[in-house]
This record gives structure tokens, sequence and C-alpha cells, in this order.
């Protein structure tokens, strides 16, 4: 069975500075997928970024960048130049080959003008 | 492309009734999948659709059922509700095959309250 830890259920950044969300996971796959979803208010999930297992080169997506060590099972995402819209719940997962998802507990996130 | 669409937003239902809820996912996606969130258990995996057949299936009880139509679409039912079943329901699709084969996209959610 997978499981994915969010240890920080509430954080808060500045507008313009860095943050950094934690999450680890345990799971036997062999082949797997890490991912974070954001979840602002209106409920709507929304795909933040995502890395390959298998892949050693840390993903990034413009202000939005993972840091990814493999052996360690973490898999922190770090918010740079925060905005007022990046204020919402983050939601780590990871998926295995049934390609369900196991999601973590999430962290609220504001950030404060 | 349009995104996941899902159907109604908002249900009120009161205990020992019944509901469906619908899902169209985004066009070319052939699995759809159906999670549960509740501030209590956060999210949950309810069950997997792939061409019409059930491919995964979560740890909730056979009060939960789904299905899936030739188009994709996919339905869940939830027989004799109770309180507890109050939760934002969403579904996701993800394409089958290429690079982004593993990457689920979310719809908006039904936000279902029992009495």
């Amino acid at each position: 069975a997978q499981t994915v830890t969010q240890s920080q259920p509430e954080m808060s950044v500045q507008e313009a500075e860095t943050v950094t969300l934690s999450c680890t996971y345990d799971t036997s796959e062999s082949n797997y997928y890490l991912f974070w979803y954001k979840q602002p208010p209106s409920r709507q999930m929304i795909l933040v970024i995502r890395q390959e297992a298998y892949k050693q080169q840390n993903a990034t997506e413009n202000r939005f960048s993972v840091n990814f060590q493999k052996a360690a099972k973490s898999f922190s995402l770090k918010i740079s130049d925060s905005q007022l819209g990046d204020t919402a719940m983050y939601f780590c997962a990871s998926n295995n080959a049934g390609n369900m998802l196991t999601f973590g507990g999430g962290t609220r996130l504001m950030v404060k003008p | 492309k349009a995104g996941v669409t899902q159907t109604p937003r908002y249900l009120i239902k009161t205990r020992g009734q019944q509901v469906t809820l619908s899902c169209s996912p985004i066009s070319g996606h052939r699995s759809v999948s159906w999670y549960q969130q509740t501030p209590g258990q956060g999210l949950q995996f309810l069950f997997e659709y792939f061409s019409e057949t059930q491919r995964n299936k979560g740890n909730f009880p056979g009060r939960f059922s789904g299905r899936q139509f030739s188009n994709s679409r996919s339905e869940m039912n939830v027989s004799t509700l109770e309180l507890g079943d109050s939760a934002l329901y969403l579904c996701a699709s993800k394409p089958v095959g290429g690079q982004l084969s593993d990457t689920q996209y979310f719809g908006p959610g039904t936000r279902l309250t029992v009495l």
C-alpha cells in the first residue's frame, strides 16, 4: 500500500517570497509518478506539477519546482515569487500501476499581501 | 479542449435516498476515476473505469457503484444514503497512452449533502 504524508497542515508566506511545502511518501512500486495538486476555494483540483520517479532531474513549471529525493522518498514543492492567487490547499499525491492516486492530507497555504 | 465536467454541482438528499452523479471526461480521455473528499478522511479513491469496465476499486461499501458508457461518460450511484456520505465527489479523467497517460485531470466536483 502507498502512503503520502504532508507534515505541514498550514503555512503562510508574504507575497513575492519563496515557500517550500514538504511531502514524504512510501511505496513498493518500482515505477510511479508524483504530483502536486492545488485546490483553491472554488474546490477545483488543479495539477501544478508532476514528476516521473525514474527521472532524476527535478521538474519545473514556471514559478513551481520540486526537490525530488528518491532515496529519502521526499518530494517537496517550492513556490517562488508567491502570488495572492497561490492561496489554496496543496495536495501531494502518488500513483501506482493501478492508476489510483493516493493523496496526502494537504497543506493550507496563505499568501499575505 | 473542454475540461472535465460534473453534474450536478450541488445536491441535497435525505438519509435512505439514492443519488446519481455524472461525469463527462476530457475529449479523448477513456479512463475515469472517482474520489470522495471529506474533512475527516481526506481524499479517497472510489473506483476507476476504462472502456466501460471497472478496472480498480477502493475500499468502499457496495452502496457505492458506478458505470461508464461507450462515449466514456461515467456515472456513480450511491444507494441508501447515510449522513457520512456527505462529501465532495471528484471525477478525474486521463488519457490512455502518450506522454501524460499517468496524469489525472479533475472536474469541479459535486457537493453532496445528506440530511
